[in-house]
């Protein structure tokens, strides 16, 4: 079975602050994919970015970067300088082989950030 | 401009309807997705298509039916026998059922008075 945990349900910072979304999973698949969607108070799923189980080099996208250790099954999400728009619900998802785990996108429970100006 | 679109944005039924949500999408994806949220809680899957003409229960699907006779086209039928209807609902779309990235509509939320 698989499983997503966030452990964090609510963070607030102060704006320009910098703030690390935690993400543990679990999975049994050698080959898997993990998720970070946003979640912004209209409600639609955002993606933000996509990693797979083989490929381990961490990314940054302007102020987003992404830490992906498999030793420890994380999949952390740091917001650097923080800005009020980024104030949302932050979702982690795996995915993982299509034999055992069919379509399913497994999800976290997601974790509320609210940045104050 | 593609993209994933659900209708309406808003539902209110009365408890014994049968309401069906709409989903469509202009991408060309194969599969599609639908999701139910609550508040405080992730996302758990009810139904999911991987080609036209055919569809898998999710985690969830007790209650809920489902179409896929059009490629575009997923629409979502939450029955009388859905104990607790009220939730958000989200649609999504992948190029394939495979390791692809699921794309989200807007959702539509539920409310049974």
């Amino acid at each position: 079975a698989q499983k997503v945990t966030q452990a964090q349900t609510e963070i607030s910072v102060v704006e320009k602050e910098d703030v690390t979304l935690d993400c543990v999973y679990e999975t049994r698949d050698t080959t898997y994919y993990l998720f970070w969607y946003k979640q912004p108070p209209s409600g639609e799923l955002v993606f933000l970015i996509r990693r797979n189980s083989f490929d381990e080099q961490n990314e940054i996208s302007g102020r987003y970067s992404w830490n992906f250790q498999k030793s420890t099954s994380s999949f952390n999400f740091t917001i650097t300088a923080s800005q009020v728009v980024d104030s949302a619900v932050y979702f982690c998802a795996l995915k993982g082989s299509r034999e055992t785990s069919g379509s399913r996108l497994t999800f976290g429970e997601g974790t509320q950030l609210t940045v104050n100006p | 401009d593609g993209g994933i679109t659900q209708s309406p944005k808003y539902l209110f039924r009365k408890e014994g309807q049968n309401v069906t949500l709409s989903c469509e999408q202009n991408l060309n994806h194969d599969a599609m997705y639908w999701y139910r949220q609550d508040p405080g809680q992730g996302l758990r899957l009810i139904y999911y298509s991987q080609i036209v003409n055919d569809f898998q229960k999710g985690d969830i699907a007790e209650g809920y039916s489902v179409s896929r006779e059009k490629k575009e086209s997923f629409p979502l039928t939450v029955t009388s026998a859905q104990k607790n209807p009220t939730a958000f609902y989200l649609c999504a779309s992948s190029l394939t059922s495979g390791a692809d990235t699921q794309y989200f509509g807007p959702g539509t939320r539920l409310t049974v008075l």
